[in-house]
């Protein structure tokens, strides 16, 4: 059981190159979500799924599309990239509402020059 | 608006307890969670609440008084392997989406 990855780790762009990052859960979970992290900023969603073929915007969506195609994987996609972007990208998914708990991916560091 | 308040740091020193509080606003209520972070990784699960007490689990407790909006995370007999970065999360109405505070850093100390 991998649980919530990410792929990939780390990544340097430059300003408006194009990247997907691609989250995998093994958990049969229905909703999932994007957030970035930056410094004192906590954790701010982007967009989220509550199942396949559906998706919707979070807080921050400006900038990002999302495709969630199968049940365990949702894609992030930048299509031109901006040193605003530059920030820790987490995924996360869980079980439909209840008390269940998010279960976060290991995280993708991005820099944009 | 949705806000959630939290100390941006707070130090403590190892064999002691700390409580870290949590005050949020939101359009809707259901549930607010407690994550852990250490520097570098992922948020993982401490606690949930949604109806108002405390949880207890282990050396850690979390609080929830939904009508002063007001949370507490407690954890007893600190460790060094504590430090981290604690998330206050509260989930709306629906279930959807959840709001995260900014986080508190507790430094432990010798």
């Amino acid at each position: 059981n991998a649980g919530v990855t990410q792929t990939p780790k780390f990544r340097v762009l430059k300003t408006g190159q194009s990247m997907t990052l691609l989250c995998a859960q093994d958990m049969n979970h229905e909703y999932m979500y994007w957030y970035r992290q930056d410094p004192g900023m906590g954790l701010r969603l982007i967009h989220y799924s509550v199942g396949e073929g559906t998706t919707a915007k979070g807080e921050v969506p400006d900038g990002y599309n999302v495709s969630r195609l199968k049940k365990q994987n949702f894609l992030l996609g930048l299509e031109s990239a901006a040193p605003s972007q530059t920030s820790v990208y987490f995924c996360a998914s869980t079980h439909r509402v209840g008390g269940e708990t998010q279960y976060f991916g290991p995280g993708t560091r991005l820099l944009v020059l | 608006g949705q806000n959630i308040d939290q100390p941006t740091e707070m130090t403590a020193t190892e064999g002691a307890i700390v409580q870290i509080n949590c005050t949020y606003q939101t359009s809707g209520f259901n549930g607010l969670f407690w994550y852990q972070q250490h520097a570098g990784e992922a948020p993982t699960f401490l606690s949930y609440n949604v109806l108002d007490g405390l949880e207890e689990k282990g050396r850690f407790s979390s609080f929830l008084s939904r009508s002063k909006g007001y949370s507490y995370l407690l954890l007893k007999e600190l460790q060094m392997k504590d430090s981290a970065s604690y998330l206050c999360a509260v989930r709306n109405t629906g279930g959807f989406k959840t709001i995260f505070g900014a986080g508190t850093r507790l430094f432990v100390k010798a």
